[in-house]
Parts: C-alpha cells; structure tokens; sequence
C-alpha cells in the first residue's frame, strides 16, 4: 500500500531552535497533508491542513506564524516549529490526503523534545 | 459541530474472547468511516474501512455499521495481548474531511 515517510522521526532541541519536519509520500500523490499534533496519553488534534500550491489552513487555535507549514510538491509537506519552547514538546504526525479515502495514510511520526 | 463519540476506557477484555468497541457520529451525511489502531509512542494504522450498512468482516476484525443509528463498531475475536491498543474511530463526512473520535483505550488481560 501506500506509505508516508516523515523525517526525522526523534528530534532534541534548545529551546528558541526552529526544527523542520518533512513527510514524504513515496508511491503516490498527495495533494494535501493534514498535520497533527499528540501529547501524552491524548488525541490527535488537528493542526493545520496543507494544499500543494497554496496557503495551508490552521485550525483554531494554532499560531500560523509559529508552526510553518509549506507544501511545495505533490510528495512534500514540510512543518517547522519556529523558536521552540518546552511546551511544544510533542508527537507530531502527518497524514497524506488527495485522490480516494483509502488514502489517508499516516506517517510514522516525529517525536519533538525541546530542553 | 460535526463529532466522532468514543468510550475512553480503558475497556479490559480478556484474552480469547470478543472486545467490542462502539463509536457514534453527528453527521447523517458522512458516507465513509473507518478504524484505525494505534500503539504507544506510534502513529495510527488503517485497519477497517466501511462504507455501507451491514457487517464488514477482514480476519479476526469485523466493522458494523447502521447509519439510520449513526453508529459504527469494531468487533475483534479471539483477543489477543497484542491488539491492546487505542482504537481510534474516524467518519468522512465531506470530501477531504476526516473527523476522528479521541480514541478508545483496550486492554487485553492475558
């Protein structure tokens, strides 16, 4: 089946250092990426969505100028989190979307520590 | 507000036996939905997709759906250690939207 790569998948970092996060679809097209952000013990939340060519659309409550999203090719979205602090130490997770349901893959994953 | 309604838990089942795990939805128009498994520390896994009423069955794992209800279920036989997990419930009520439940916690006692 399809798959998402996300990379890299455990980052450490200072706080006030910006981190990017790319995820990759390898065998098909994605024309949009959804990002997800997961602390500890709870749910997904949705963050931001990415079309290829186009703005990204933030949820509520999510700093657009914090969390930078680019969508650049149909096989890359990238996230950076721009000067991190503690608090946005977290597990975040993109998933593919474009073209049929059944493609909503998730990738692996990227664990963010910020010291 | 479209919602996905999910028991927390944790729901202990013990091994061998059936875990069932119940999802409700808001949106009457939703036309697809679907199941995914996640592990500790790791992103969520497709496992169930449905689509229309009735019993959708793939293994060990069966998918009900009744959409006069708005209700949709997981049905895992023959519980294994391995399928504790959190089960996370999602309905695709437009295109391009995928709405997820919190997840529902599941345990199996050995």
């Amino acid at each position: 089946g399809a798959v998402v790569s996300q990379h890299p998948s455990r980052v450490i970092c200072k706080s006030g250092t910006s981190v990017k996060i790319e995820c990759r679809s390898l065998d098909f097209q994605a024309t949009t990426m959804f990002w997800y952000r997961q602390f500890p013990k709870q749910s997904l939340m949705l963050m931001a969505t990415s079309n290829e060519g186009s703005k990204a659309t933030y949820e509520q409550g999510v700093e657009k100028d914090k969390f930078l999203i680019n969508h650049a090719s149909l096989t890359l979205s990238t996230l950076t989190v721009t000067s991190a602090h503690p608090e946005d130490s977290s597990f975040y997770i993109c998933r593919s979307g474009g073209g049929g349901t059944d493609t909503q893959y998730f990738g692996p994953g990227t664990r963010l520590t910020v010291l | 507000q479209k919602e996905v309604e999910q028991n927390s838990g944790p729901l202990s089942v013990p091994e061998g036996a059936i875990a069932s795990l119940n999802c409700t939805y808001s949106d009457r128009g939703s036309q697809s939905f679907f199941w995914y498994r996640q592990y500790s520390g790791k992103s969520p896994e497709l496992i169930m997709s449905i689509y229309s009423n009735g019993d959708k069955e793939d293994g060990r794992f069966t998918a009900q759906l009744n959409k006069a209800s708005q209700y949709v279920s997981l049905l895992i036989r023959d519980s294994q250690p391995s399928d504790s997990a959190t089960y996370l419930c999602a309905v695709n009520p437009e295109e391009r939207v995928i709405i997820f439940g919190k997840g529902t916690r599941l345990h199996i006692l050995p």
